[in-house]
């Protein structure tokens, strides 16, 4: 049962445009949602990161809006630039202890 | 660099074999987590280790095996290994059960 679901599958945006990534999850358990940013061969590093009291989080060009009461959230990357060209993760952490809960994965491509 | 080592890097064995994937947390973590990453089941949570002591545990399969040790690294034993165990292996740390931080990944080949 997949908890967390993420669209698109791939995305691909133009050097300074904006790279927009949804996530839905169900389980109202949830209580941190976290972004991760994986590039070919590497581990997922964490981002940015959000608690559901909150209804937006900016760090530099990238943006969390989150919808509690439509169990949503989504990741804003502005400016693209092209070495953001990576596949970005969204994760719910809760329901039983502290393992994240990934979503499906967003390939973005930003072309120059 | 998340400050999390994982060893080794790439694995390569045969079907039925046994293998042991080693992670060192970030200093003064005391939560591992390991985590599965395949193309068709995407990142899946395996089990938690919190100062030496199992915390939760996700789909890890009954072959799977973990333990954290005094010096708070730990070790994730894979045994009579399939072909569908091929994933990359990714270990996290925490200080707190909020932010993780991943690790290189050992990426297992089974032939």
């Amino acid at each position: 049962q997949q908890q967390v679901k993420q669209s698109p599958q791939s995305l691909i945006v133009q050097k300074g445009g904006i790279s927009i990534i949804n996530c839905a999850y169900e389980n109202t358990a949830f209580d941190y949602f976290p972004w991760y940013q994986q590039f070919p061969g590497k581990g997922p590093a964490l981002l940015i990161a959000i608690r559901p009291d909150v209804s937006e989080k900016k760090e530099g060009r990238f943006t969390i809006s989150f919808n509690k009461s439509a169990k949503q959230f989504s990741l804003h990357i502005m400016d693209s630039q092209p070495g953001d060209s990576a596949t970005y993760f969204c994760a719910a952490r809760g329901a039983a202890g502290n393992k994240l809960t990934f979503g499906g994965g967003t390939r973005v491509l930003v072309k120059p | 660099d998340s400050g999390v080592t994982q060893t080794p890097k790439h694995l390569i064995t045969a079907t039925g074999q046994r293998v042991t994937l080693r992670c060192s947390p970030r200093s003064g973590d005391l939560s591992v987590y390991w985590y599965q990453q395949s193309l068709d089941q995407g990142l899946q949570f395996l089990i938690q280790y919190y100062n030496g002591e199992e915390r939760a545990k996700g789909n890890i399969l009954e072959r799977f095996s973990a333990q954290q040790f005094p010096d708070l690294h730990s070790e994730l034993n894979l045994s009579s290994l399939e072909l569908g165990d091929s994933a990359l292996y990714f270990c996290a740390s925490s200080p707190s059960g909020n932010e993780q931080f991943f690790g290189p990944g050992t990426r297992l080949t089974v032939l």
